[in-house]
This record gives structure tokens, C-alpha cells and sequence, in this order.
């Protein structure tokens, strides 16, 4: 079946500095992205969303880039805060289910280092 | 205050018991959906429900039963069936037809012994 991939399970970025997570998907005809934030013990909470026909949208510190000819999608979190610590979950949307299930990559866990 | 509630946070239950996690919602939202998360690894679907009186298997609906009789309730159970019943247990609603974001509860911890 499809999956949703991450490059790296972990991440270690100084606070302050900008980070990247990476994302790598399967499926060419998904048409919906979204960022996830998941604290220790916590349910996963919304970022910031993209539709397939869009290259890049931009949220409060945060943006998000879909190349779809490379299937890569990314997030970039600008001036880490130790809050950013967590990890991030990307999901996909397949077209034409008939319904709206996601399907979630593994994670990058994001740590900052004051 | 809008949202999704799952009780209890903590659930301890032994071999051969059948055990039923809460989900409740708010949110006037159509679609939920239950998910397992076992640690190091991202969220794998159980079952999920568009729409009151229907629900359908998701990837791994083997030992979970489920019923969705109210809009705003869709309780989960975990049967003696299942083979690893332990882990972190995540309940999310959605708008439905268009609306594809995802809103998650807090989860369940479930400790099987």
C-alpha cells in the first residue's frame, strides 16, 4: 500500500536557528497535506495544511513546501523555541476515497538545544 | 469549549479482558476515526465512521469492535481477540465531505498484563 516516509526519525536544531523536516510521500495523486505536532503523552495537534495545487503556504513561524514532482513535501519552523520540541508527523490524502482517511508518516522527533 | 475528550487517560486491564475506551466529541463533526500508536511509530487506523450507524474497518480492525450510535460518540473496544492490545490509543473527528483536517483527542494509555 501507500506509505508516507520521513528522512531523518531525528532532528537536533539550536534555539533561534531555523529548522527543516522532510517528508517523502508515495502516492502522486494524494491532493492534500498536513504538518502535525505531537508532544510526549499528547494527542497530535494541527500545524499547517496544503493542497496539491499549491507549492508552498506559510503559517505564523511556520511554512510549508510540496514539490510534486519529486513527491517531497517539507516543513520549515523559523526561530525554534524549546516549545518546538516534539514530534512531527506528516499525512496524506489520497483522492477519490469516498471519504477523508490520512495516512501518517512515522515521525521526526525535533529537539531544540537552548 | 469545542473538542474531543477521551476517558481515561490511564487504563490497566489483564489478559482476557475486554476493555472499552471513551471518545466524545463536540465539534458537530461527521467523520471520527481511531487510531493506535505504538512508540517510535506513527498512527496506524482501526476503525473509522462518516457518518452515525456506519463504520468501516480500517488497516488494523482485527481484535477492535466499535459502534457509532450518536453523532457525538464513538467508544472503542479492545477484545481479548487482540493479540498486543497495549499501546497509545487516538480518537480524531473530522467535518466530513470536504473537510479534511483531522482533530485529535488527548489519547488513552491502555497497559495490558
Amino acid at each position: 500500500g501507500e506509505s508516507v516516509g520521513l528522512h531523518l526519525p531525528t532532528l537536533s536544531v539550536q534555539e533561534g536557528d531555523n529548522s527543516i523536516i522532510n517528508c517523502a510521500y508515495s502516492n502522486s495523486a494524494s491532493d492534500y497535506f498536513i504538518w502535525y505536532k505531537q508532544e510526549s503523552g499528547k494527542g497530535p495537534q494541527f500545524i499547517i495544511d496544503i493542497r496539491s495545487n499549491m507549492d508552498k503556504r506559510q503559517g505564523q513561524r511556520v511554512t510549508v513546501l510540496l514539490n510534486k514532482t519529486v513527491k517531497h513535501l517539507s516543513l520549515q519552523i523559523a526561530a525554534t523555541q524549546p516549545g518546538d520540541s516534539a514530534v512531527y508527523f506528516c499525512a496524506e490524502k489520497p483522492p477519490n476515497f469516498g471519504n477523508e482517511k490520512l495516512t501518517f508518516g512515522t515521525g521526526t522527533r525535533l529537539t531544540i538545544i537552548p | 469549549d469545542g473538542g474531543i475528550t477521551q476517558s481515561p487517560k490511564y487504563l490497566f486491564r489483564k489478559e482476557g479482558q475486554n476493555v472499552t475506551l471513551s471518545c466524545e466529541q463536540n465539534l458537530n463533526h461527521d467523520a471520527m476515526y481511531w487510531y493506535r500508536q505504538d512508540p517510535g511509530q506513527g498512527l496506524r487506523l482501526i476503525y473509522y465512521s462518516q457518518i452515525v450507524n456506519d463504520f468501516q474497518k480500517g488497516d488494523i480492525a482485527e481484535g477492535y469492535s466499535v459502534s457509532r450510535e450518536k453523532k457525538e460518540s464513538f467508544p472503542l473496544t479492545v477484545t481479548s481477540a487482540q493479540k498486543n492490545p497495549t499501546a497509545f490509543y487516538l480518537c480524531a473527528s473530522s467535518r466530513g465531505t470536504g473537510g479534511f483536517e483531522q482533530y485529535f483527542g488527548p489519547g488513552t494509555r491502555l497497559t495490558v498484563t
